[in-house]
């Protein structure tokens, strides 16, 4: 069935340093890859996302890649800051039903 | 613009009760998925709404139901509580089902 699997659970950093959290999913029939930021208590809320038809897209500090051969995508924080920290989440959507990974907790140090 | 809202914030039931959440989606949108985030975990899909038919439906047993009205706010209802069913609802809505989803603040549910 579908599956998206989330590296690492937990990543710890320096501020300033940068981040990357990684995922790989099962159905090739996937076509959105949105990732969702959740603090403690509150909604996830989307940073960024990326369609199958591009490979990378910047925001700022935050980028995503896609490598849909092999079913890799990937986000990428740069100059890393306390506000930073909190449970990043990826997901991967065929039919509009969004599949999560299992979260990476991200703790920036000042 | 109202972004999207759910009622109540956090309810407390018991074993084998019933329970009613309610969704209200961002302004402009007309399609409403439903997630249960379990402690620690990521969202897990339960179904999604257009059009006031439920559309998809995630692994998810039929004691999970809902409904959409058409003013596309919905509600999810959970039949014969379990202990397992203590979870964060999360509502997303859509502008349409293949667009982004925004999340809701979530209801938070204990069953005793």
């Amino acid at each position: 069935g579908e599956n998206v699997e989330q590296h690492p659970s937990t990543l710890s950093v320096q501020e300033g340093d940068s981040a990357v959290i990684k995922c790989t999913y099962s159905d090739s029939a996937s076509n959105y890859f949105p990732w969702y930021k959740q603090e403690l208590g509150k909604r996830p809320q989307l940073i960024i996302d990326i369609r199958s038809n591009v490979g990378e897209k910047k925001d700022q500090r935050i980028a995503v890649t896609l490598n849909k051969t092999a079913k890799h995508f990937s986000l990428h924080i740069t100059e890393t800051q306390p506000e930073d920290s909190a449970v990043y989440f990826c997901a991967a959507s065929y039919t509009d039903k969004l599949i999560f990974g299992t979260g990476t907790r991200l703790q920036v140090f000042p | 613009d109202a972004g999207v809202t759910q009622s109540p914030t956090h309810l407390i039931k018991t074993r084998g009760q019933q329970v009613t959440l309610r969704c209200s989606p961002k302004s402009g949108h007309d399609t409403v998925s439903w997630y249960q985030q379990a402690l620690g975990q990521g969202p897990q899909f339960i179904f999604q709404y257009y059009e006031e038919e439920e559309r998809q439906r995630g692994n998810f047993p039929d004691r999970f139901s809902g409904h959409q009205f058409p003013n596309y706010s919905s509600e999810l209802n959970v039949n014969a509580l379990l202990l397992g069913d203590s979870a964060l609802y999360l509502c997303a809505s859509s502008s349409v089902p293949q667009e982004t989803q925004y999340f809701g603040p979530g209801t938070r549910l204990l069953v005793l």
